[in-house]
């Protein structure tokens, strides 16, 4: 089956260590996106790819990065995590021909020790 | 800026029961509205998108309607079950955003299904 796959599912990383996130995909959508939800909360959109074409949120904290190296792959990098960054960090993808329907991933959960 | 609102923050019914979910936001350019299930702990699944141009969407059980002009949208789900205990996000792409890749999600509404 066609998919959203992220990984890990859990990762724990302690306050300031680097700590990268991965998204992959076999839908072949050309959109790509990178989503913050803490408890509660509606999903918060860190930043997205169309292609290999980066767009960046306004108040996406400088501390995260993203790369896409191929239509498959995105990795979400944090580069020095406060305690403040522990969420849910979840993949979606999408293509214009779908009227840019949404395809999540499970969802890696971050803990920051 | 595009505000999206979804009341109540939880409901629980009755296994059986008919139920309405609503949905409103603030500016009604928008390119379309997308329906979304969160079980705990995972992601979000997507359960209907409706275009601008169109009124609603039927799947299964569930249809969702769209009325742009007052800026709101209901979920109906019929003869509830167990299962469809979840939150449900409903979420819009604006024009004002430049482009329908974006969506502005709510904070969803928290369903309890009791059996």
């Amino acid at each position: 089956d066609a998919m959203v796959i992220q990984n890990p599912r859990y990762q724990v990383t302690q306050f300031g260590k680097p700590v990268t996130l991965s998204c992959s995909q076999t839908l072949n959508h050309n959109v790509m996106y990178w989503y913050q939800q803490k408890s509660s909360q509606a999903p918060k959109l860190l930043f997205h790819y169309y292609d290999k074409d980066f767009n960046n949120e306004a108040d996406t904290p400088d501390n995260f990065q993203s790369r896409r190296p191929n239509t498959s792959f995105c990795f979400l990098d944090i580069r020095s995590p406060g305690l403040g960054d522990a969420a849910m960090y979840l993949c979606a993808t999408s293509r214009p021909g779908q009227g840019y329907e949404q395809y999540f991933g499970p969802g890696t959960r971050l803990t920051v020790t | 800026k595009q505000e999206v609102t979804q009341i109540p923050a939880a409901l629980s019914v009755p296994e059986g029961e008919n139920l309405v979910l609503n949905c409103s936001f603030t500016d009604s350019a928008i390119y379309n509205l997308q329906w979304f299930r969160q079980d705990p702990g995972k992601g979000l699944t997507s359960l209907l998108l409706i275009q601008s141009s169109q009124r609603e969407q039927t799947s299964g059980r569930l249809n969702a309607s769209l009325d742009k002009s007052s800026g709101r949208s209901t979920l109906y789900i019929a003869a509830s079950q167990p299962g469809d205990s979840a939150t449900y996000l409903c979420a819009v792409s604006s024009i004002s955003s430049g482009s329908a890749r974006q969506l502005t999600f709510g904070s969803g509404t928290q369903l309890t299904v009791l059996p």
